[in-house]
């Protein structure tokens, strides 16, 4: 199964810092098959990208995803104070769908 | 917009047989194009796929789950469901129903249901 591998662990930023979070894969995704999730505390995950750049329904455009084969990016452009959760990635292209560890972003 | 509710005990016995239901309200199991999913989130391995429903085409699972697991739907009722058997500490975990979505092949998943705990423990 392909391993997902997020990075940073923590992420310490500022309300209108900007936020790059990192998704490699052990293997190719084919077909830039990965998603991204924002997770709260006591909450589901919420589908924010698939596809690895298209935004989910509802998504603002401060949120964007990016990368192929087995480097792939979420970018937050401007952190609002609702943003700050943990971020998980997920590959579908090849079964089993698998996740990664999530990366957690604070504030500083 | 789908919304999906579980529900299940919350403690189940080390061998025994969990069983969880999730009731969708706002769209059809039988209709549309979704995979009707099932994820569990451990506190310390993280999220992990445990299988999914599509209506009229196959039910699919995650290996690592070693067949212990069923998923079914009933359409009459709007409920999909899951029955984990042989359960042990390590199945301690949060559950998820969600429903999958996809463009060719693999499914990805939202929105989900808000999740219940169940914990294995005699």
């Amino acid at each position: 199964e392909i391993v997902l591998r997020q990075s940073p662990g923590t992420l310490s930023l500022s309300p209108g810092e900007r936020a790059t979070l990192s998704c490699r894969a052990s293997q190719r995704v084919s077909s830039r098959y990965l998603a991204w999730y924002q997770q709260k505390p006591g909450q589901a995950p919420k589908l924010l990208v698939y596809g690895a750049s298209s935004r989910a329904t509802g998504i603002p455009d401060r949120f964007s995803g990016g990368g192929s084969g087995t480097d792939f990016t979420l970018t937050i452009s401007r952190l609002e104070p609702e943003d700050f959760a943990v971020y998980y990635c997920q590959q579908y292209g090849t079964s089993p769908e698998t996740f990664g560890p999530g990366t957690k972003v604070e504030i500083k | 917009q789908v919304h999906l509710q579980e529900s299940g005990p919350g403690l189940v016995k080390p061998s025994q047989t969990l069983s969880l239901t999730c009731t969708v309200s706002g769209g059809s199991i039988s209709g549309g194009s979704y995979f009707w999913s099932w994820i569990r989130q451990h506190p310390e391995k993280g999220l992990e796929w445990i299988g999914y429903i599509f209506y009229g085409g196959g039910i699919y699972y995650n290996p690592s789950l070693k067949s212990r697991a069923t998923i079914s739907a009933d359409t009459s009722k709007y409920q999909f469901s899951l029955k984990l058997s042989s359960v042990t500490a390590a199945d301690t975990a949060v559950y998820y129903c969600a429903v999958g979505s996809t463009e060719t092949t693999g499914v990805w998943f939202g929105p989900w249901g808000q999740g219940t705990q169940v914990t294995v423990s005699s």
